[in-house]
């Protein structure tokens, strides 16, 4: 299979507990973010995004949490599910900086049954 | 829907070799970008665009060219193909630099 996520750091978690994935960005003046979840042999797929606007949004058993005053981001994971193994990614976008939309490193969750 | 639709899907190059890597979308969206992922890691910018006719460079756009002269494509080039370009590579696209960006499934890239 896919060697994605093999030298990332792994979130163990057991099915059902609620998991809290973090992410450190690198650029105080960025405006846009957003959380991304890659299964194996597969691109990274949208799971939620946060404005610079707000400190805190929710989707469905989703939650990003945004802290501006130390420049971390975080994704909550409610009553996690088997479906939720995977590598997760926050990225960040500058509009100052021309609209790169840049990765963060990942998070390889396993969720145990 | 189609999305974001990237081919190959799979290619061996030898050393020296060119490719391009074709990336279109059907959204009609104006920002479009090119990432590699190497094995275990996380994704890299190479080069993105804001609209047709306007590229720009990323984290890592050496051995790479991109050109955009329509909206919905986005070619990557690669000139002279090397051991270290051997990667994932993704396209993806989004309507507006505050919205999602939309991934293509990728091309794997081996050089040899």
């Amino acid at each position: 299979g896919e060697s994605v996520g093999l030298h990332l750091p792994t979130l163990s978690v057991q099915e059902g507990d609620n998991s809290i994935i973090n992410c450190a960005y690198s650029n105080s003046a960025s405006d846009y973010f957003i959380w991304y979840k890659q299964e194996s042999g597969k691109g990274p797929q949208f799971i939620i995004d946060i404005r610079s606007n707000m400190d805190k949004r929710q989707g469905q058993r989703v939650t990003v949490l945004l802290n501006k005053t130390v420049k971390h981001l975080s994704l909550q994971i409610a009553a996690t599910q088997p479906g939720d193994s995977a590598v997760y990614f926050c990225a960040e976008n500058m509009r100052a900086a021309g609209n790169k939309l840049t990765f963060g490193g990942g998070t390889r969750v396993l969720v145990k049954p | 829907n189609a999305g974001v639709t990237q081919t190959p899907k799979f290619r061996i190059l030898k050393i020296g070799q060119s490719m391009t890597l074709q990336c279109a979308q059907d959204m009609n969206h104006n920002y479009m970008y090119w990432y590699r992922q190497d094995p275990g890691m996380g994704l890299k910018l190479i080069y993105y665009s804001v609209g047709a006719g306007i590229t720009d460079k990323g984290e890592v756009p050496n051995g790479y060219n991109v050109s955009r002269s329509t909206t919905e494509d986005f070619p990557l080039r690669l000139e002279l193909a090397a051991p270290s370009q051997t990667s994932v590579y993704f396209c993806a696209s989004s309507h507006r630099v505050d919205t999602e960006a939309f991934f293509g499934q990728g091309t794997r890239l081996t050089v040899v």
